[in-house]
């Protein structure tokens, strides 16, 4: 089955700095490739997505790249802010499928 | 619109005992998903429902889960026994159609002494 690793667990970065949080996946096949925010207190949410034909994606301040043949994603966050600071799952699915394995999570903590 | 709503939010049991989770799906959601958090770990599919049918059950650990979904409106996710290790936060999730996306609820903190 997929295995998706997620790097680094923790982040801690200074307001305004950029924050790069990187994950590998092993089944080829995987096509969609979403990101989740975990505030305290609530479920994920979904904040960006990726599919397969598409190298690189951006929403204002947080963007995510794909590299097909490393198997690598990433999600980067730039001019954090301390409302940024949560818990961030990337995950991996594929054939439509939105049941997705999802990676360990990193826990960001943007210090004011 | 009310979003995926759980219950409760936090339990504690002694092992060996029975405890109930509760998920609300956003009203009109035909698919719902369990998934579970141990600690540090990632978070891990447990199964699907369409409507009132057991989609896919491949993540549930073992006999002792129950998950039902009758009239395919709210779940229930019965742990009985519970045991140590079945500590984590338990999330349910819920989408219009196999392919949308899927919203989560607040998840329910199960802890087991």
């Amino acid at each position: 089955g997929e295995n998706v690793e997620q790097h680094p667990s923790t982040l801690s970065v200074q307001e305004g700095d950029s924050a790069v949080i990187k994950c590998t996946y092993s089944d080829s096949a995987s096509n969609y490739f979403p990101w989740y925010k975990q505030e305290l207190g609530k479920g994920p949410q979904l904040i960006i997505d990726i599919r397969s034909n598409v190298g690189e994606k951006k929403d204002q301040r947080i963007a995510v790249t794909l590299n097909k043949t490393a198997k690598h994603f990433s999600l980067h966050i730039t001019e954090t802010q301390p409302e940024d600071s949560a818990v961030y799952f990337c995950a991996a699915s594929k054939g439509g499928s939105y049941i997705p394995t999802f990676g360990r999570g990193t826990s960001l903590i943007v210090h004011p | 619109e009310a979003g995926v709503t759980q219950f409760p939010s936090h339990s504690v049991i002694e092992k060996g005992q029975t405890v109930t989770l509760r998920c609300d799906p956003i009203s009109g959601h035909d698919n719902l998903y369990w998934y579970r958090r141990v600690m540090g770990k990632e978070i891990k599919f447990l199964l699907h429902f369409v409507k009132e049918s057991k989609q896919d059950e491949s993540g549930m650990p073992n006999n002792r889960f129950l998950a039902e979904r009758t009239g395919g409106t709210y779940s229930t996710l019965k742990v009985q026994p519970a045991e140590l290790e079945d500590s984590g936060v338990y999330f349910c999730a819920s989408s219009a159609t196999a392919n949308t996306e899927a919203f989560f609820g607040q998840g329910t903190r199960l802890t087991v002494v």
